[in-house]
C-alpha cells in the first residue's frame, strides 16, 4: 500500500541553524500538506501546496518557513534559522483530488525536530 | 474561523466494552468532512474513520462508529469491544476544501484497561 514517507526522522540542530525536512508524498496525489506538533497539544496546520504554489497557511509560517517540491516526488519544509519553540513532531501528508475518498489526508510518521 | 473542541482530555475504558469520545465543531458552512484520527505512542497518525457532512447516515468501520448530528455540530465516536490496541491519542478533525486544511482537536487519551 502506497505511503508518506519523512526523512530524517529526527532531526536535532543548534538554535539559529537551517533545518530542512523532507517528505515523498503518495505518487499520485496533488495537494501537499505541513503540520506541526508541539509534544503534548494538538496538531496545527502550517502550510498547504498545490499547483507548485502555496494555497493557504497559517500565522505559524513566517518567514522564517518555506516549502518546496524541487522534484516531480519530494515535498520540503525548510526552516531558515531554528528557535527553540520550533521544537516540534512535523507531519507531511498529502490527499488526492476531489472526488470520493479525495479529502482524505494520508499521514507520514512524522519527523521529530528538536532545536538546543 | 472554524474550532473544533474535544471536551475529554482523557478517558479509560474496560477492554471489551464501549467507549464514546466527544467531538464538537464550529462552522458555518454547509459542506465539510470529518475525521477521526488515532495517534499511538508511536505518534504515526492513522486515519479511524471519515464522515462527509452531506450525507445523513452515520460512518462505521467495524468496531468504530460515528453518531453525526450536524445541526448540534457534534461528531462523537463510539469504540465498540475495545481492545488494548485501542489505546492511544484520538484527535477529531474538521475539513473544509476552501481553506484547504485539517483543523484538530485537542485531543482525548484513551486508556484500555484488562
Amino acid at each position: 500500500e502506497p505511503e508518506v514517507t519523512q526523512t530524517p526522522s529526527h532531526q536535532v540542530t543548534q538554535m539559529g541553524q537551517e533545518v530542512i525536512l523532507r517528505c515523498v508524498p503518495i505518487s499520485n496525489h496533488l495537494y501537499f500538506y505541513w503540520y506541526r506538533q508541539i509534544l503534548g497539544q494538538k496538531v496545527e496546520f502550517l502550510v498547504s501546496f498545490y499547483n507548485n504554489e502555496i494555497s493557504e497557511k497559517s500565522e505559524i509560517f513566517d518567514d522564517q518557513f518555506s516549502v518546496e517540491r524541487p522534484d516531480g516526488s519530494n515535498f520540503t519544509l525548510k526552516i531558515r534559522s531554528t528557535k527553540l519553540e520550533d521544537s516540534a513532531m512535523y507531519f507531511c501528508a498529502s490527499r488526492e483530488y476531489e472526488g470520493a475518498g479525495g479529502y482524505e489526508q494520508f499521514f507520514g510518521p512524522g519527523t521529530r525536530l528538536t532545536v538546543l | 474561523a472554524q474550532t473544533v473542541t474535544q471536551s475529554q482530555p482523557e478517558m479509560s475504558v474496560q477492554e471489551a466494552e464501549t467507549v464514546t469520545l466527544s467531538c464538537t465543531y464550529d462552522t458555518s458552512e454547509s459542506d465539510y468532512y470529518l475525521f477521526w484520527y488515532k495517534q499511538p505512542p508511536s505518534r504515526q497518525m492513522i486515519l479511524v474513520i471519515r464522515q462527509e457532512a452531506y450525507k445523513q447516515q452515520n460512518a462505521t468501520e467495524n468496531r468504530f462508529s460515528v453518531n453525526f448530528q450536524k445541526a448540534a455540530k457534534s461528531f462523537s465516536l463510539k469504540i465498540s469491544d475495545s481492545q488494548l490496541g485501542d489505546a492511544a491519542m484520538y484527535f477529531c478533525a474538521y475539513f473544509m476544501e476552501y481553506g484547504n486544511k485539517l483543523v484538530f482537536g485537542a485531543g482525548t487519551i484513551l486508556r484500555v484497561k484488562s
